[in-house]
Parts: C-alpha cells; sequence; structure tokens
C-alpha cells in the first residue's frame, strides 16, 4: 500500500524556470493538500482541495497553481520559479477520519 | 498572533527522562488535535489523535487537550534515542485544514 506518493524527490531549477510537483493518493480520500516546508516556519498550507473539482487557497498561495486531476491526483505548479520558493513540499491527503497521511516530500531549491 | 503556537525548541534530554511538548491555540473551533512525528528528510507521520477534549495513552505516549485553555499536550514516558525527531501538533475544526506548530525539535541522549 503506497499512500501518498510524491514525483520528483528532488529539484533544482534556475530562476524563471517553471516545474510541477506531482502527487497521488491511493487511499480514496476526499480531501487533498499541499504544505511546504522552511527551517523555523514549520508546515504552511499552500493549497487545498476539500473534494474532486475543488480547490481552495491555503496561507501562502502566491507563486503556485493546483490542479485536481481527478480524486487520486492533485498537482502544484511554479509557474516562474523565485530563490524564495527554494523550500521541502509535502503533499497530504485526508479522508472522513480528519487524519492526513503525508508523502515522503519533494526538496526544491531554486538558483 | 499565529493560529497555534509552539515552543520550536531544540529540546535535549537523557535517555529515559519523561518528555513533556507543548501547544496553545487560538481558535476556539478546533476539535481534533493531533502529533506528528517527522524524522530528518522524511514526511510526517501521525503519532496521536484526540478528539476534542480528555486524555489518550498509546504505549509511552500520553496526549491531552484541555479545551477551555486551549492548550494540548504529549508525554513521552522512558523517552529512547529513537524518539529524537521534530514533533508538530496540528489542529483542525470540521472540515478546515490542519493547522500544524513549528516543531519541536527533541533529542534523546543515550
Amino acid at each position: 500500500n503506497a499512500g501518498v506518493t510524491q514525483t520528483p524527490k528532488f529539484q533544482v531549477l534556475k530562476t524563471g524556470q517553471s516545474m510541477t510537483l506531482q502527487c497521488a493518493q491511493d487511499m480514496n480520500h476526499n480531501s487533498m493538500y499541499w504544505y511546504r516546508q522552511d527551517p523555523g516556519m514549520g508546515l504552511r498550507l499552500i493549497y487545498y482541495s476539500a473534494s474532486e473539482g475543488t480547490t481552495d487557497k491555503g496561507e501562502v498561495p502566491n507563486g503556485y497553481n493546483v490542479s485536481r486531476l481527478n480524486k487520486r491526483e492533485f498537482s502544484l505548479r511554479l509557474e516562474s520559479a523565485a530563490p524564495s520558493q527554494t523550500s521541502v513540499y509535502f503533499c497530504a491527503s485526508s479522508g472522513s477520519g480528519q487524519i492526513a497521511f503525508f508523502g515522503q516530500g519533494t526538496r526544491l531549491t531554486v538558483v | 498572533q499565529k493560529e497555534v503556537e509552539q515552543d520550536p525548541g531544540p529540546l535535549s534530554v537523557p535517555e529515559g527522562a519523561i518528555v513533556s511538548l507543548n501547544c496553545t491555540y487560538s481558535n476556539s473551533a478546533f476539535q481534533y488535535f493531533m502529533w506528528y512525528r517527522q524524522y530528518s528528510r522524511k514526511g510526517p507521520e501521525l503519532l496521536m489523535y484526540t478528539y476534542s477534549s480528555g486524555n489518550k495513552e498509546d504505549g509511552r505516549f500520553t496526549a491531552q487537550v484541555d479545551k477551555s485553555s486551549k492548550y494540548i499536550s504529549l508525554f513521552i514516558r522512558d523517552s529512547q534515542p529513537s524518539d529524537s525527531a521534530t514533533y508538530l501538533c496540528a489542529m483542525r475544526g470540521g472540515n478546515t485544514p490542519l493547522v500544524f506548530g513549528k516543531g519541536t525539535r527533541l533529542s534523546v541522549i543515550a
């Protein structure tokens, strides 16, 4: 049982480049989330999707877009990467039990 | 004021010590309270989950929620070097997304 799978695990981008972070869950969860984690800042919510077909902004949405492709998949796109977006990105999902399950993270460096 | 406040530490204790980790929060609508453990370079994993007020025990771990004081705690008894990790409190109300504390880095020294 894979749970929440994120790809890629590592990525280096140049300023201004674009990329999409992929996330898929196999637990039939309705809700999916994207967080970023920076030293001393904890986990901050970027965007979330309460159910297939809906997305909402979180605490730090600027510079990002998301797509809830289907119930399983929730992608995060950086249209024009900036050094301030250097971070570890975590995808998570939750069902009716309220508990969020996390992927292993994507380490992104923007130079 | 942040919705969830957590002392980031770091906290260093000798093996066998009792560890107390705490969070305070401001949103009275929070009903679901969780503690996640995160090892270095890994994703957070759920450790304890409590609904509303009260205590919950699981082996060496005890979670406490005091909604009247807006205060939650995690106690670790007989701490082990394998407990060395960052501990994050998290909470939510209804169908809102989880809100996390900043995490407390714990080191248990053998």
